[in-house]
């Protein structure tokens, strides 16, 4: 089965730091999400990204997050100037199609530690 | 809104022994479902979707899940379960639109005892 890729798996930073998280969803996919799992809490929707812009954002998509899809394959999710409360792990997922109930596909996570 | 709600944060079976992971959602129409696998260090897994039809719905690794739309309910079973099986389980509604985001519930995490 096709994979969504998320480098690198684990990212320590000092707090107001930026941070950049990478993913290269499944090739002929349009649709590409992050999630995001503080520990013992639920996955959280952050952002949907489609024909290069975004969809639709959280709450918690507050400025300091950004997404990017620089090169028609990376795709990736930048925390500009870090806080304590960003430790979490993240996901990246990406979608063939628009339709409700195709799967998500996602990547097994970067886990970022912000001391 | 749409909402998930697990109520078992943890359950710890033996194995050999059945298994049932409730969740029930708040959705105005009718949703699309999902039961996500979540191992150690691994990312999420899909198990089974509902989106219509038969709402016994099977999947892998000998899962299965029965939609009860007068419940509100999406509860996974499995007749009987391998130590392979520990893991947090995560039941998830989506919507249908262009975006399609899902809404997760809090995880039930699972332990079994050999």
């Amino acid at each position: 089965e096709p994979e969504v890729t998320q480098t690198p798996s684990h990212q320590v930073t000092q707090m107001g730091q930026e941070v950049i998280l990478r993913c290269v969803p499944i090739s002929n996919h349009l649709y590409f999400y992050w999630y995001r799992q503080i520990l013992g809490q639920k996955v959280e929707f952050l952002v949907s990204f489609y024909n290069n812009e975004i969809s639709e954002k959280s709450e918690i998509f507050d400025d300091q997050f950004s997404v990017e899809r620089p090169d028609g394959s990376n795709f990736t999710l930048k925390i500009r100037s870090t806080k304590l409360e960003d430790s979490a792990m993240y996901f990246c997922a990406s979608k063939r199609d628009s339709r409700g109930y195709e799967k998500l596909f996602f990547g097994s996570g970067t886990q970022l530690s912000v001391l | 809104a749409q909402s998930v709600t697990q109520p078992d944060i943890h359950i710890t079976v033996s194995e050999g022994a059945s298994l049932e992971l409730r969740c029930n959602y708040s959705y105005g129409a009718t949703p699309y479902l999902f039961w996500y696998v979540q191992s150690p260090g691994q990312g999420l897994q899909l198990l089974l979707k509902y989106f219509s039809g038969d709402t016994l719905v099977q999947g892998i690794k000998g899962f299965e899940a029965e939609f009860k739309r007068s419940q509100s309910s999406f509860n996974l079973r499995k007749p009987s379960v391998h130590w392979s099986d520990a893991a947090e389980y995560f039941c998830a509604v989506g919507r249908d639109s262009g975006t399609y985001k899902y809404i997760f519930g809090t995880g039930t995490r699972l332990k079994v005892l050999a």
